[in-house]
């Protein structure tokens, strides 16, 4: 079974201060995607970023970059300079891909870790 | 292009009771999930509707069922509520529910269950 773990539970850092999560992953499939959530203090879960299982490029979007490894089963996510608007729960997410066996279908599952709240001081 | 809306934003209700959440997706989105968090469980999949169908089911019990209407709109039911089921209810949208897809997150509807 899909398993998604984010070691640390918070992060306390000042404003201006690069930060990185990290995320493990577990799953049988060869194909599968990877998904990094945030969410603010209003309780929505805003979409940040996707990568498919055969794209071990980085990405980086502004402050936001991302190291996937297949490696490792690690998906990390890095602010640089953080900001106090930063501050929220980080989730990171795993879909597989869509089959039909006996454990039945993975239609519209993300399985996710336990999140990592992030504080950023002024 | 709206996103994601849920219907009520916050709930209370007392244990026996019974409750249904709404949920509308993006416009032209096929696909609706429903996921439960809890400060202990964290984020927990429900089930997933495509086509007023629902294709995939989590591990939760029977008192806690969904339907979709022929315009993607959906509802989840909640009955006979314990005070365990006091959580943030997140429902999600995706053009088809594939795991290539994206899923859009509503603000969530929080019940309180005394």
């Amino acid at each position: 079974a899909q398993k998604v773990t984010q070691a640390q539970t918070e992060i306390s850092v000042v404003e201006k201060e690069d930060v990185t999560l990290d995320c493990v992953y577990e799953t049988r499939d060869t194909t599968y995607y990877l998904f990094w959530y945030k969410q603010p203090p209003s309780g929505e879960l805003v979409f940040l970023i996707r990568r498919n299982s055969f794209d071990e490029q980085n990405e980086i979007s502004g402050r936001y970059s991302w190291n996937f490894q297949k490696s490792t089963s690690s998906f990390n996510f890095t602010i640089t300079a953080s900001q106090v608007v930063d501050s929220a729960v980080y989730f990171c997410a795993l879909s597989e891909a869509n089959r039909f066996n006996a454990g039945g279908t993975s239609y519209g599952k993300l399985t996710f870790g336990q999140g990592t709240i992030l504080t950023v001081h002024p | 292009k709206a996103g994601v809306t849920q219907t009520p934003r916050y709930l209370i209700k007392t244990r026996g009771q019974q409750v249904t959440l709404s949920c509308s997706p993006i416009s032209g989105h096929r696909s609706v999930s429903w996921y439960q968090q809890t400060p202990g469980q964290g984020l927990q999949f429900l089930f997933e509707y495509f086509s007023e169908t629902q294709r995939n089911k989590g591990n939760f019990p029977g008192r806690f069922s969904g339907r979709q209407f022929s315009n993607s709109r959906s509802e989840m039911n909640v009955s006979t509520l314990e005070l365990g089921d006091s959580a943030l209810y997140l429902c999600a949208s995706s053009s088809h529910g594939e795991s290539t897809d994206t899923q859009y997150f509503g603000p969530g509807t929080r019940l309180t269950v005394l």
